[in-house]
């Protein structure tokens, strides 16, 4: 297994730009969360979705952030426009449906996005 | 609400060392809980999880935990530390009653194993 898949890796924009931030999670999994890691802020959950479909986005910071998952293989998270505040490390998670709450999320190796 | 607290914020063991890293939770009813690697530069890693049964987990890389009720931990721990083992650990916990909700995540942990 592939495990999940993040792209890019690393991002590096000026304030303003659009960025977008790729997620593919593992096959079978229909759950996928979307975290940003910071040292002041630690890890928050920013969204996540049950099957393609947006269930909690209240963690996303402003209108500025969008996510979308149009498949069960892909995610994206976008930034539009991007600020320095934003720079963080970005992680994707997937975990696989049927026993629910006894599933652990398993992560992405991240995206470092340096916002100039 | 559900939470977890992780009260330090670094760890400091010599190597060879039996390790803790602490956690407490708060939850309603039973509780799953987990533990979480971070080595640097990469993603969090699944170490153990405690759903039922057992007090005493056991996970990957010699990890162990030990669910406490009356005292409403689960503290991650080790035998015998090594160097390799530093990195950041979170520990996270998720009402069983929530379906497949996110986990909830402490602040993490640092652990420095010293040679």
């Amino acid at each position: 297994d592939a495990g999940v898949i993040q792209s890019p890796r690393h991002e590096v924009t000026e304030m303003g730009q659009e960025v977008t931030l790729r997620c593919k999670p593992i096959s079978g999994h229909n759950s996928l969360f979307w975290y940003r890691q910071t040292m002041m802020r630690g890890l928050e959950l920013l969204i996540y979705f049950n099957n393609n479909v947006p269930i909690d986005d209240s963690g996303m910071p402003e209108d500025r952030f969008s996510a979308k998952m149009p498949n069960a293989s892909f995610s994206t998270l976008k930034i539009q426009p991007s600020e320095p505040r934003d720079s963080a490390v970005y992680f994707c998670a997937s975990s696989r449906p049927g026993q629910g709450p006894v599933n652990e999320q398993f992560f992405g190796p991240g995206t470092r996005l340096t916002v100039l | 609400a559900q939470s977890v607290a992780q009260p330090e914020d670094q760890v400091n063991v010599a190597e060879g060392n039996p390790l803790t890293v602490k956690c407490t939770y708060s939850v309603s009813g039973n509780p799953y809980l987990f533990w979480y690697v971070q080595y640097p530069n990469r993603g969090l890693q699944f170490l153990l999880k405690y759903i039922t049964g057992d007090n005493l987990v056991k996970g990957s890389y010699g990890f162990e935990a030990e669910f406490n009720k009356s005292q409403t931990s689960f503290h991650l721990k080790k035998p015998s530390a090594l160097v390799s083992d530093s990195a950041l650990y979170f520990c996270a916990v998720r009402d069983p009653g929530s379906g497949n909700t996110p986990l909830v995540f402490g602040k993490g942990t640092r652990l420095s194993v010293i040679a």
